[in-house]
């Protein structure tokens, strides 16, 4: 079973700051990771497929990218829309994971 | 642009069968898409229950597998989730989503989401 672990678990910045998430699996990548964003009472919004993309309507200050086992979440400059929970996801075959969340909060 | 709407009681007890309906709009269900089960405890993180495809292929989480039936009604254009035998952990708000067709297979559209309560 692989695993994800995504760290910071609470990030603080401050709106216009650099947000950088981390992402990392317990046995290599296969490349075909997606990240969320989820705002309270809200369901999750697909962001970033297959490690890079940005999925519709999705800013681009919003970019992903990886190497290895460890994949990042970059936001270039933070909106206050932007504070919320972020998941990571990768898909092996017929399973399908998530990683725990990091929580992007306002300092 | 596809809508997902989930239906079912919000309360069941323990012991019983969970029974959840998402009614899919604006897509049609036999398309190459699958479409997937992921719940969320109260105050946690997202956990995959399983997907199935209008062929009625099907793929589970191997830790509820045994306790899980996922389904497609064509003639309504919806599928459905069933899960048995439910515990208090079994407390979620339950999401029916759609698999997009980019390579990953990211979730790409998502239902609001429906809490369910498991007490007597």
């Amino acid at each position: 079973e692989i695993v994800l672990t995504q760290s910071p678990a609470t990030l603080s910045l401050s709106p216009g700051e650099r947000a950088t998430l981390s992402c990392r699996a317990s046995q290599s990548f296969s490349r075909y990771l997606a990240w969320y964003q989820q705002k309270p009472g809200q369901a999750p919004r697909l962001l970033i497929y297959d490690e890079s993309n940005r999925a519709t309507g999705v800013p681009a200050r919003f970019s992903g990218s990886g190497s290895g086992t460890d994949f990042t979440l970059t936001i270039s400059s933070l909106e206050p829309e932007d504070f919320a929970i972020y998941y990571c996801q990768e898909r092996r075959g017929n399973w399908l994971t998530f990683g725990g969340g990091t929580k992007v909060e306002i300092k | 642009q596809v809508h997902l709407q989930e239906s079912g009681p919000g309360l069941v007890k323990p012991s019983g069968t969970l029974s959840l309906t998402c009614a899919v709009s604006g897509a049609s269900i036999s398309s190459s898409n699958w479409w997937t089960w992921v719940r969320q405890p109260p105050g946690k993180g997202l956990e995959w229950i399983g997907e199935i495809h209008y062929t009625g292929s099907s793929n589970y989480n191997e830790s509820l597998e045994s306790r899980v039936t996922i389904s497609v009604d064509e003639s309504k254009n919806e599928f459905s989730l069933k899960l048995s035998s439910v515990t208090a952990a079994d407390t979620a708000v339950y999401y029916c989503a759609r698999v997009g067709v980019q390579m990953g297979l990211p979730i790409d559209s998502w239902g609001q989401g429906t809490l369910v309560s498991i007490s007597s």
